[in-house]
């Protein structure tokens, strides 16, 4: 069974600060996604990876993929009260076919 | 495109009481997911489907809980009989193959009392 190890599980900054949420797993993912979800609501799709050591970047995050695939990061610059939000990973493995397991996800509250 | 979209948003119902879930998928996606979050769990997947064919339904919990898609533009999750401890959100969530784009419906909260 694989599993996704999310941290950190609650971060709360001021506006500004910079913040990075890790995700990790012993498997080798095919691919991975990042999502954010507002509460009432079903999850984004924000990024997906495939290539180790993959970097993409959407405004102020930036999405990197481990060499090995087996790791990934969300780095948040300058981050603003519109950032809040429970944001996920998310990987497929081989042979596994369409199945997509989730991480706990990482709660973040920036204040103003 | 409205996107997936999931009905009732809330259903409350009593412990024993059969419980169904709706979902419509985006028009064109071969895949259909269904999800329960909770806040100990996280987001489980139950069961997903291709071209209506269940194909990995290791994750309903037991007997209780059955999932149907007789047509590619409609599912559904059945719970019979519901327990206190299905109360959770479900989600329905399709994706087109290849791309693995996937698109979540808003959910359905229910409450087993």
């Amino acid at each position: 069974t694989q599993l996704l190890e999310q941290s950190p599980q609650f971060l709360s900054i001021q506006e500004g600060e910079n913040l990075t949420v890790y995700c990790n797993s012993s498997s080798v993912f095919s691919s991975l996604q990042w999502y954010r979800q507002e509460p009432g609501e079903g999850p984004v799709l924000l990024v997906t990876v495939v290539t180790g050591g993959e970097v993409k970047k959407l405004k102020r995050l930036t999405f990197q993929f481990g060499d090995a695939r087996k790791d990934s990061s969300l780095h948040i610059t300058a981050a603003q009260p519109g950032d809040t939000g429970l944001y996920l990973c998310a990987g497929r493995f081989y042979n596994q076919g369409g199945k997509l397991i989730f991480g706990q996800g990482t709660e973040l509250s920036v204040k103003p | 495109d409205a996107g997936v979209i999931q009905s009732p948003r809330h259903e409350v119902t009593e412990m024993g009481q059969e419980v169904t879930l709706r979902c419509k998928p985006i028009s064109g996606h071969d895949y259909l997911f269904w999800y329960r979050q909770t806040m100990m769990r996280g987001l489980e997947l139950l069961i997903y489907f291709n071209n209506n064919v269940p194909i990995d339904d290791s994750g309903m919990p037991e007997d209780r809980f059955s999932a149907k898609m007789p047509n590619a533009s409609f599912s559904t999750l059945k719970i019979q009989p519901s327990e206190p401890r299905d109360s959770a959100v479900y989600f329905c969530a399709s994706s087109p193959t290849g791309t693995w784009r996937y698109t979540f419906g808003s959910g359905t909260r229910l409450t087993v009392v």
